[in-house]
């Protein structure tokens, strides 16, 4: 199973909004609503951010937001803040009831 | 609150095989997945498999397949994974974390697996 794809790095200032793509195929982003995203800051563990594709859990900010459309899932951070300065993954459900996480995307806030 | 606590820092050599703990508290454990996740120096994350602590049924990533071991003691709320003929690229951080649908919302804080000769 290959890694899903993700761009290296996003950055924007801070006030502004950035998307980060994570594209896989039909065997995994495109098949299910299973698609979830992770923020990670140096030396700490992942921290998840959106479930199911667009669900936010609890105590995640409002200016996070997941979508989905065909192979590609994406992950919107408006408003971008100074603390949002991290590496972000998506992670999905496979085919074969396994899972498979992105490539990770640097997120800078210039 | 939901806790996974892991254990040690392990130092092993080439060759050798290291087991993994992870502790669960703060929620009934058999109810979720344990998912394991590891992450080399300054790489990114890669899912390694999940157990179910209810049966001990287990979904190991292709890669893992005949290379890894999860097991689970319900008597202690416990999982664990064993890794074996390591080699230097197994030097990663080892990650469990609860499964709740398709998120991870709670991870242990890691152990460190450092394979040198």
């Amino acid at each position: 199973q290959s890694a899903l794809t993700q761009p290296a790095s996003v950055s924007g200032s801070p006030g502004q909004s950035i998307t980060i793509s994570c594209t896989g195929s039909s065997s995994d982003v495109g098949g299910y609503n299973y698609v979830s995203w992770y923020q990670q800051h140096p030396g700490k563990a992942p921290k998840l951010m959106i479930y199911d594709v667009s669900n936010r859990p609890s105590g995640v900010s409002n200016r996070f937001s997941g979508s989905k459309s065909g192979n590609t899932a994406s992950l919107t951070i408006s408003g971008l803040q100074a603390e949002d300065d991290g590496d972000y993954y998506c992670t999905s459900k496979t085919s074969s009831a396994s899972y498979v996480f992105g490539t990770g995307t640097k997120v800078t806030v210039l | 609150q939901v806790q996974l606590v892991q254990s040690g820092t392990e130092v092993k050599k080439p060759g050798a095989s290291v087991k993994v703990s992870c502790k669960a508290s703060g929620y009934t454990f058999t109810d979720y997945n344990i998912h394991w996740v590891r992450q080399a120096p300054g790489q990114g994350l890669e899912w390694m498999g999940w157990i179910s602590p209810n049966s001990g049924a287990t979904n190991y990533a292709q890669k893992s397949q005949g290379w890894v071991t999860m097991t689970r003691d319900t008597s202690i709320s416990t999982v664990y994974m064993e890794v074996n003929s390591l080699n230097s690229d197994d030097t990663a951080v080892y990650y469990c974390a609860r499964g709740v649908s398709s998120g991870y919302p709670d991870w242990g804080q890691g152990t460190l697996v450092t394979v040198s000769s």
